[in-house]
């Protein structure tokens, strides 16, 4: 069965830093999400993207986050100048459509602690 | 309070007994969706229900929607040990973003 694949699987950096985050979606799908999970807290959205570009962002993804699909497959997140809060497992997912009835998949997620 | 709150927290049963959670949500919603986590590991979907849908069942899963009351409740019946992790709703209210509520931490002990 087709998954969403993620890497590195934990990512260490230094406050200050630069990280990206990679994933691959599953290889039919349209509609490409990031999501974060702080250790102990609630899964939340960060970022949809369709098309190329940004279809929808919370609160949370300012101007420190950006994303790319830099090839046919590939989907990545970037962290500019990391701090210390942006501790937390990142989550992508994907989807065929983006319907209001369509499922999320998710891959298995990056653990960055930055230090 | 949020969108998307389960309850209990925390639930601890015997293998093969019945487990139920339940989510509660503050404004309408097009469907609701349950994942599972296992511990530090991705989340797995398990089941979405639709707004105009009451009950769905998926194998050992069975999950009802009530949208006069804004809740849902996840049962697993005859559980198994490999059923101990974390299971969260998740709510898709317009766009595109899921907003998942705390989760509810289930241990089956063999």
């Amino acid at each position: 069965e087709p998954e969403v694949t993620q890497t590195p699987s934990h990512q260490v950096t230094q406050m200050g830093q630069e990280v990206i985050l990679r994933c691959v979606p599953i290889s039919n799908h349209l509609y490409f999400y990031w999501y974060r999970q702080i250790l102990g807290q609630k899964v939340e959205f960060l970022v949809s993207f369709y098309n190329n570009e940004i279809s929808e962002k919370s609160e949370i993804f300012d101007d420190q986050f950006s994303v790319e699909r830099p090839d046919g497959s590939n989907f990545t997140l970037k962290i500019r100048s990391t701090k210390l809060e942006d501790s937390a497992m990142y989550f992508c997912a994907s989807s065929e459509d983006g319907t209001s009835q369509e499922t999320q998949y998710f891959g298995p997620g990056t653990r960055l602690l930055v230090l | 309070s949020q969108q998307g709150e389960e309850d209990p927290q925390a639930l601890s049963i015997q293998e093969g007994e019945n487990a139920t959670m339940n989510c509660s949500y503050k404004t309408s919603i097009n469907n609701l969706q349950w994942y599972r986590q296992n511990s530090g590991r991705g989340l797995v979907h398990l089941i979405l229900i639709r707004s105009n849908e009451r009950e769905k069942h998926s194998g050992r899963l069975r999950v009802t929607l009530d949208t006069s009351k804004k809740s849902s409740s996840l049962l697993i019946t005859a559980s198994r040990a490999a059923d101990t992790a974390s299971y969260f709703c998740a709510t898709k209210v317009s766009g595109s973003r899921l907003t998942f509520g705390e989760g509810t931490q289930l241990t089956v002990n063999p």
